[in-house]
């Protein structure tokens, strides 16, 4: 069964560094989502990505953020300067059309030091 | 905007016993709700999706209802496993995002 994949598994960086989360939606998939989970948390949406733009935001997808499908296959998530409270494991996920089924990815684990 | 509450917020049960998981959502225009499994330091499987004019879906021992006049919807285990142990997360589209509790905790005991 085709799945979304995210590279890497675990991250670890300095505060103040930026970071790049890289994610291969299923390829005939329209709908591209990225989520984070602090520790102990919610599952919290933070973008939605649709026809190479950004179709909504939460409130914590600030300047610091920012998407990208720089080709057919890639979705990436950007974190410029990032904050210890940054820590967090993100998802990548997808959907074929507005109301079929979210497919996530296994997720990747965002150490911030 | 969107609240999703999960109740309760851990369950422990003996195996082979039947068990209902509870979500409410305070915002009835819905797309659809979906249920997921998260097994600790895992991502997320979809378990069954409701779309917003079903009231219900089964898989296997699995089935979900919505009411969507009134926000709820419930997680119906049967059988109970202890490989059920996990924690199921309730999740609920309005447009363009989804929207998700805080989850269940389920340990099933052998």
């Amino acid at each position: 069964e085709p799945e979304v994949t995210q590279t890497p598994s675990h991250q670890v960086t300095q505060m103040g560094q930026e970071v790049i989360l890289r994610c291969v939606p299923i390829s005939n998939h329209l709908y591209f989502y990225w989520y984070r989970q602090i520790l102990g948390q919610k599952v919290e949406f933070l973008v939605s990505f649709y026809n190479n733009e950004i179709s909504e935001k939460s409130e914590i997808f600030d300047d610091q953020f920012s998407v990208e499908r720089p080709d057919g296959s890639n979705f990436t998530l950007k974190i410029r300067s990032t904050k210890l409270e940054d820590s967090a494991m993100y998802f990548c996920a997808s959907t074929e059309y507005r109301g079929s089924p979210l497919h996530f990815g296994n997720g990747t684990r965002l150490t911030v030091t | 905007k969107q609240e999703v509450t999960q109740i309760p917020a851990a369950l422990s049960v003996p195996e082979g016993e039947n068990l209902v998981l509870n979500c409410s959502f305070t915002d009835s225009a819905i797309y659809n709700l979906q249920w997921f499994r998260q097994d600790p330091g895992k991502g997320l499987t979809s378990l069954l999706l409701i779309q917003s004019s079903q009231r219900e879906q089964t898989s296997g021992r699995l089935n979900a209802s919505l009411d969507k006049s009134s926000g709820r919807s419930t997680l119906y285990i049967a059988a109970s496993q202890p490989g059920d142990s996990a924690t199921y997360l309730c999740a609920v589209s309005n447009n363009n995002d989804m929207r998700f509790g805080a989850g269940t905790r389920l340990t099933v005991k052998p």
